[in-house]
C-alpha cells in the first residue's frame, strides 16, 4: 500500500525567512509525486508534477525536488500569502488513484 | 475553461435525507476522482471514474454512498440515507492521462 508522511505538520517563518517542507513516501512503482496548495475553503491547487529521482521544478518562490525516498518543498524568502496547507500526493503503479498526505499548515507572519 | 465545477457549494440536511453532489469535470479529461476531506481523516479518495466508467470503488464508506458518471461531463454523489458522521468537504477532481487532477471548490456538507 502507497504510504505519505508530511512533515512538519505546521510551520510558521518570518516574511523573507526561507526553509523547506518534507515528504516522505513509500510507492510501488513511482509514476509521479504531486505538489499542492490549498487554502482554506478552498480546493487543493495543483503546482508541481515530479517523475524521477534528481527532478527539480520552481514556480515562484517555490521549488520541488525528488528523490528516491522523499520530496522537499523549497520556499524561498517566502512571503505572508505563501501562507496554505501544502499537500504532497503520490502515484504508484497500482493505478490511477493518488495517495495524499496529510499536508503542512505553513504560516508566514509579515 | 472554467475548471471543474461542484454544486451546491453548501448543503445543510437531516440525518435520513437523501443527500445528492453534482461535478461537471474539466472538458477533455478522462478521469474524474470524488474526495471527502475532513480534519480528522484528511483527503480520502471515494472514488474514480475512467472515461465515464467506475475503476475503482474501494473508498466508498458504505452501501449508502452511490457514484454515477452518465456521460463525460457530469457525475453525482449520493449519499442515502445520511448520517452526522457523513459531514465534511466532498471534492470533485479531474484530470487527463497521467496528468495532475484538478479539483473542484467543494460542497461543504452538513449532516444534522
Amino acid at each position: 500500500e502507497d504510504q505519505v508522511t508530511q512533515s512538519p505538520e505546521a510551520l510558521r517563518l518570518q516574511e523573507g525567512e526561507s526553509s523547506s517542507l518534507n515528504c516522505s513516501y513509500t510507492v510501488s512503482g513511482l509514476r509521479g509525486l504531486f505538489w499542492y496548495r490549498q487554502d482554506p475553503g478552498k480546493g487543493p491547487e495543483f503546482l508541481f508534477t515530479l517523475y524521477s529521482a534528481g527532478e527539480e521544478k520552481e514556480k515562484e518562490r517555490l521549488k520541488a525536488t525528488l528523490t528516491k525516498k522523499e520530496s522537499f518543498l523549497h520556499i524561498t524568502a517566502p512571503k505572508p500569502e505563501d501562507s496554505a496547507t501544502y499537500l504532497c500526493a503520490v502515484r504508484g503503479s497500482s493505478g490511477d488513484k493518488l495517495t495524499f498526505g496529510t499536508g503542512t499548515r505553513l504560516a508566514v507572519r509579515p | 475553461d472554467a475548471g471543474v465545477i461542484q454544486s451546491p457549494r453548501h448543503e445543510v440536511t437531516e440525518m435520513g435525507q437523501e443527500v445528492t453532489l453534482r461535478c461537471k469535470p474539466i472538458s477533455g479529461h478522462d478521469y474524474l476522482f470524488w474526495y471527502r476531506q475532513t480534519m480528522m481523516r484528511g483527503l480520502e479518495l471515494l472514488i474514480y471514474f475512467n472515461n465515464n466508467v467506475p475503476i475503482d470503488d474501494s473508498g466508498m464508506p458504505e452501501d449508502r454512498f452511490s457514484a454515477k458518471m452518465p456521460n463525460a461531463s457530469f457525475s453525482t454523489l449520493k449519499i442515502q440515507p445520511s448520517e452526522p458522521r457523513d459531514s465534511a468537504v466532498y471534492f470533485c477532481a479531474s484530470s487527463a492521462p497521467q496528468g495532475g487532477q484538478f479539483f473542484g471548490p467543494g460542497t461543504r456538507l452538513t449532516v444534522l
